[in-house]
């Protein structure tokens, strides 16, 4: 069974902080999704990332996969109260169905 | 992005009812869907894949009689939650995977659907 670990599982930092979320398997994922869900609404797709040792910025928000591709890391520079949310790792499983395993999520909140 | 809509938003219903909830892909065509289910403060847990012509493959424990999944076109999966009972309160989610992304599985989500089972 594959398996994503997600950590940490809650951040409270103040405004301007800087941090970083953890996605560890010890299973190779075709490619990792990085998401962001916001109360009461859907996952938001924010990146995904495809070969090891791949890294992608959007903005304040840098992604990071493994060289191995079994781990992922977002970091957030100088976060700001609109950062708040539910953020998602997914691994893709490789094949045609496609599945997604999803890590149990990272709770941000960053107050100003 | 591509772009998944939900229907209805939410519902309220009562126990031993049906519901059904509908999840289309506006501007592409999705072979497979997922229908996911999410618990306050809690991760998705995905319950069924959805494929276009032939019957969904569901996850151990879920029961594919109580939960009925029709993928009857490329842009249209509906999960109806037959007999429903509080305990099936919750916030189900669909995505639909985009073949022309770039992994090749990346998967867009609907808004969610909010259930409540009184």
């Amino acid at each position: 069974t594959q398996l994503l670990e997600q950590s940490p599982q809650f951040l409270s930092i103040q405004e301007g902080e800087n941090l970083t979320v953890y996605c560890n398997s010890s299973s190779v994922f075709s490619s990792l999704q990085w998401y962001r869900q916001e109360p009461g609404e859907g996952p938001v797709l924010l990146v995904t990332v495809v070969t090891g040792g791949e890294v992608k910025k959007l903005k304040r928000l840098t992604f990071q996969f493994g060289d191995a591709r079994k781990d992922s890391s977002l970091h957030i520079t100088a976060a700001q109260p609109g950062d708040t949310g539910l953020y998602l790792c997914a691994g893709a499983r490789g094949g045609s169905q496609g599945n997604l395993i999803f890590g149990k999520g990272t709770k941000l909140s960053v107050k100003p | 992005g591509a772009v998944v809509s939900q229907h209805p938003s939410w519902v309220i219903c009562k126990s031993g009812t049906s519901v059904k909830i509908e999840c289309r892909s506006l501007d592409f065509q999705a072979t497979t869907m997922f229908w996911y289910r999410q618990f306050p403060k809690q991760s998705l847990m995905l319950m069924a894949t959805s494929n276009e012509g032939s019957k969904a493959t569901y996850e151990q424990g879920v029961e594919k009689d109580k939960f009925l999944i029709n993928h009857a076109s490329l842009t249209l999966s509906t999960l109806t939650v037959t007999s429903a009972h509080p305990e099936d309160s919750s916030f189900y989610i669909c995505s639909a995977r985009n073949y022309g992304g770039r992994a090749g599985n990346e998967q867009f989500f609907g808004p969610g659907t909010r259930l409540t089972v009184l």
